[in-house]
């Protein structure tokens, strides 16, 4: 039990579609990051916010956006999707040079 | 940036068998941990180890930093652990974990 959250475990969207994912992390765990996991890959870093702010991005295009609440809840927010997407999307929270907890993840097809 | 490094990329084990899995990095790092995926795509935090030897039951590991490389160590495999153990690395202080590709591990009864 690594105390992160996420929801839904599964959605399936049409191209062009927006889609938002959710993760909700034990309190104290004032950093987030999202990451992208194609099949049969490691999962790729989308980008970290700390205490509400973004900090830190990986190679994804402006369409991949993120926002984080002060209940340590987070979002993953997707516009115009295209099929190259669908994943396994990952949140990890935890504390800043310390262990980061993974929950188990959406897993994305878009169709 | 960073390169991460794992291998075998497959492993084929028969119950009770021991094996190595191994993870190269190619800079200095703050954090290392290695994860075991299971079929359902949880990523389950076995060693939080940026340097030394830990040990939780049949699995260990050990980090060597100055050398860049990390073992992990599964001692009287069970069927349980079958899955994808990865290997992810940290080179500031947040949390923008560099994964390597992962080794493929089935057990086999």
């Amino acid at each position: 039990e690594t105390g992160v959250t996420q929801s839904p475990t599964h959605l399936i969207k049409t191209r062009g579609q927006q889609v938002t994912l959710r993760c909700s992390s034990q309190s104290g765990h004032n950093t987030v990051s999202w990451y992208q996991q194609a099949l049969g890959q490691g999962p790729q870093f989308i980008f970290q916010y700390y205490r509400e702010e973004e900090n830190g991005r990986g190679n994804f295009p402006p369409r991949f956006s993120g926002l984080q609440f002060p209940n340590y809840s987070s979002e993953l927010n997707v516009n115009a999707l295209e099929l190259d997407d669908s994943a396994l999307y990952l949140c990890a929270t935890g504390m800043p040079k310390n262990i980061q907890y993974f929950g188990a993840g959406t897993r994305l097809s878009v169709l | 940036g960073i390169q991460v490094e794992q291998s075998p990329p497959d492993l084929i084990l028969q119950e009770g068998a021991n094996s190595t899995l191994r993870c190269n990095f190619s800079d200095s790092v703050n954090n290392l941990q290695w994860f075991h995926q299971n079929p359902w795509g949880q990523l389950i935090n076995l060693f939080y180890i940026p340097s030394g030897t830990k040990q939780n039951g049949r699995l260990s590991a050990t980090t060597v930093a100055t050398e860049r490389y990390s073992l992990l160590y599964i001692s009287s495999s069970q069927t349980t652990d079958s899955g994808v153990y990865f290997c992810a690395v940290l080179t500031d202080s947040w949390g923008k974990f560099q994964f390597g590709a992962g080794t493929q591990v089935v057990v086999t009864p």
